[in-house]
């Protein structure tokens, strides 16, 4: 099974700052991740599709690059709205598998 | 608009058995795969089973194989789980996911709002 790795765990940081995650998979599996938002007592939501692509409807300021097996997550500006947990998720091999999680407070 | 509505879920002694559903709409639900993914309290995103659009095919996490059995009936747009021989180590909220794709295992697009399964004697 491909086992996901994410840095760091958990930040604090303030509105309008850039916030960038990252993620590692054990082996290659090319562009085949996703990211996904969770916020505090919800359902998670896709953000990032392919590695790069922005699920409809979901702002801008959110974007993901790479491919292998390693991987960006970028909030170009934190906003109020953007507490919770960011996993990602590979799905080059099944068990699709997610990472641990990294959470994003407001300092 | 897409809306998936889990139910089923509750509090079941070990070794017990729940079965889940799902009912989706707002989309065609024959065309997609489905999945189950479950999140134990405090804990992260644990995939557990998927279904090919027609059924056809089906993906089990070692976690569950033999235990869970994923079906669904597109004539009434249900997905279901349906868990056997449950461990306390099945507690968690079990959220139905639509896939992108016709295959299972892949890009969760919509998920439920989920149904907590408490497994305690």
């Amino acid at each position: 099974d491909i086992q996901m790795t994410q840095s760091p765990s958990s930040l604090s940081a303030s509105v309008g700052d850039r916030v960038t995650i990252t993620c590692q998979a054990s082996q290659d599996i090319s562009n085949y991740l996703n990211w996904y938002q969770q916020n505090p007592g919800k359902a998670p939501k896709l953000l990032i599709y392919d590695a790069s692509n922005l699920q409809t409807g979901v702002p801008s300021r959110f974007s993901g690059s790479g491919s292998g097996t390693d991987f960006t997550f970028t909030i170009s500006s934190l906003q109020p709205e953007d507490i919770a947990t960011y996993y990602c998720q590979q799905y080059d091999h099944v068990p699709p598998s997610f990472g641990p999680g990294t959470k994003v407070d407001i300092k | 608009e897409v809306q998936l509505l889990e139910s089923g879920g509750g509090l079941v002694q070990p070794g017990g058995s729940l079965r889940l559903s799902c009912a989706a709409s707002g989309f065609t639900f024959s065309s997609y795969a489905m999945s189950w993914v479950r999140q134990a309290p405090g804990k992260g995103l644990e995939w557990v089973s998927a279904l090919s659009k027609s059924g056809g095919h089906t993906y089990y996490a070692d976690s569950v194989k033999g235990r869970f059995t994923i079906t669904r009936v597109n004539s009434k747009d249900t997905l279901y789980l349906q868990m056997n021989s449950l461990r306390a180590e099945d507690t968690a909220v079990y959220y139905c996911a639509k896939e992108r794709a016709s295959v299972g295992g892949t890009s969760f697009d919509y998920w439920g709002q989920g149904t907590l399964v408490t497994v305690s004697s």
